[in-house]
């Protein structure tokens, strides 16, 4: 079974700080891997999708990476702002077997960044 | 385009009341899925349907019914609550890839709580 982890659970920086997040995942058999963020109280907002075969994506302020064969991902933030605080998951797309069908989430890094 | 909905946003039940929480997409998506998210636990999947007329078991399907008559809809059922059923329910909803998802959007979420 698919297990996927993320360090840190919870991270607390000062205003302009570049950020590292990282998730993990056993079954180098994914379809895509997807980073969300989610705010208190509300739902789940896509920020970034990397495809399998593809080594990162850019957003802005915001870079993910995939190294599939070892199992990470890593998401960057530059320059971090107070509106950057959340929690940010990540999901991974199983491509084959039972994993079809099915997306497997971290249990999410705490992001808060203070002024 | 609304995305996807859901409805209600807040619910009290009591223990054995049986209920359906709404959730519609406008994106004409084959695939929709139901998870719960609960403190220290991250997002589970209860159910999921690659499209109308099918549907399967997630990780966490005791307790919960699903149905898919149209593309549109994907009701989740309790039918009868327990106080383990408290919990925050989102839907979400996507294409279909070659090999697996394609990029998840979810609704905002229903505060479910069962006393």
């Amino acid at each position: 079974k698919q297990e996927v982890t993320q360090i840190p659970a919870a991270l607390s920086v000062p205003e302009g700080e570049n950020l590292v997040l990282n998730c993990s995942f056993t079954d180098s058999a994914i379809y895509n891997l997807q980073w969300f963020r989610q705010d208190p109280g509300k739902g789940l907002t896509s920020l970034l999708l990397i495809q399998s075969s593809q080594r990162e994506q850019t957003s802005g302020r915001l870079n993910a990476s995939l190294d599939k064969s070892s199992g990470r991902s890593t998401l960057y933030i530059a320059a971090s702002q107070p509106g950057d605080s959340a929690t940010y998951l990540c999901a991974v797309s199983g491509d084959r077997g039972s994993t079809l069908g099915r997306l497997y989430f971290g249990r999410g890094t705490q992001l808060t960044v203070w002024p | 385009n609304a995305g996807v909905t859901q409805t209600p946003k807040f619910q009290v039940l009591k223990t054995g009341q049986s209920m359906t929480l709404q959730c519609a997409q406008d994106m004409n998506h084959e695939y929709m899925s139901w998870y719960r998210q609960d403190p220290g636990m991250g997002l589970r999947l209860i159910h999921y349907s690659v499209g109308a007329g099918i549907t399967d078991q997630g990780e966490v399907p005791n307790g919960y019914n699903v149905s898919r008559s149209t593309t549109e809809d994907f009701p989740l059922r309790l039918l009868s609550a327990a106080p383990s059923q408290t919990s925050v329910y989102f839907c979400a909803s996507s294409t279909q890839g070659l090999a697996g998802l394609n990029e998840q959007f979810f609704g905002p979420g229903t505060r479910l709580t069962v006393l």
